[in-house]
């Protein structure tokens, strides 16, 4: 069965970091482009960032630039979104999504961004 | 930037009606567009990829149409378990975009 499983979200004050983790299995992870998107409390989804096969693109949305960081371990079969000088807006629900027309999603992990 | 105009918003509609939700981008995407269903706390679930192409799984009266610049999802027949919100997504070019969604709401 393919499956993703998100992980790492919480509560974190303005400023701070996290790191969230997804584990993949049931398919090649190694040759599967993947992606993060955002759902904030109430609100429409959106995309944030895709990195290729073995990592040599990464794209982003403008809003996380230079904020967040897109990495895998195809050894892990894991996916992995530092997030660094979080702000209050980026509260949110964090799918993993295989990119094949984003056609699997996990579960997804919460990321509260509060003081 | 590629916009994805979702229309309408929000929608009342009662079993058995046909529905019809469109996507307009702001530039060509070819049929590089995907529709999704989310029910309220669940996951969203793709329904229709590269525009017209139905995901293996999904019932027959959902389809897709369009090519360009304008796409449909269509409903034949709504069903209970089909009242939800509907997401467009253009995957032609970075930034990837979502349309805004339409609400589904029972009549």
């Amino acid at each position: 069965e393919v499956q993703l499983v998100e992980s790492g979200g919480g509560l974190v004050q303005p400023g701070g970091s996290l790191r969230l983790s997804c584990a993949a299995s049931g398919f090649t992870f190694s040759s599967s482009w993947m992606t993060w998107v955002r759902q904030a409390p109430g609100k429409g989804l959106e995309w944030v960032a895709n990195i290729k096969e073995h990592g040599s693109e990464k794209y982003y949305v403008d809003s996380v630039k230079g904020r967040f960081t897109i990495s895998r371990d195809n050894a892990k079969n894991s996916l992995y979104l530092q997030m660094n000088s979080l702000r209050v807006e980026d509260t949110a629900v964090y799918y993993c999504v295989r990119y094949r027309g984003m056609d699997v999603w996990g579960q997804g992990t919460t990321v509260t961004v509060s003081s | 930037d590629i916009q994805m105009t979702q229309s309408p918003s929000a929608m009342s509609a009662s079993v058995g009606d046909r529905v019809t939700i469109t996507c307009r981008a702001s530039q060509g995407i070819s049929n590089y567009l995907a529709w999704f269903q989310q029910k309220p706390g669940k996951v969203p679930k793709r329904l229709i990829y590269t525009a017209s192409s139905l995901q293996s799984g999904v019932p027959s009266r959902f389809s897709g149409s369009g090519s360009g610049t304008e796409f449909t999802l269509t409903i034949s027949s709504l069903q209970p378990e089909d009242f939800a919100t509907y997401y467009c997504l253009q995957l032609y070019s970075y930034p990837l975009t979502f349309g805004g969604g339409t609400k589904v709401e029972i009549k």
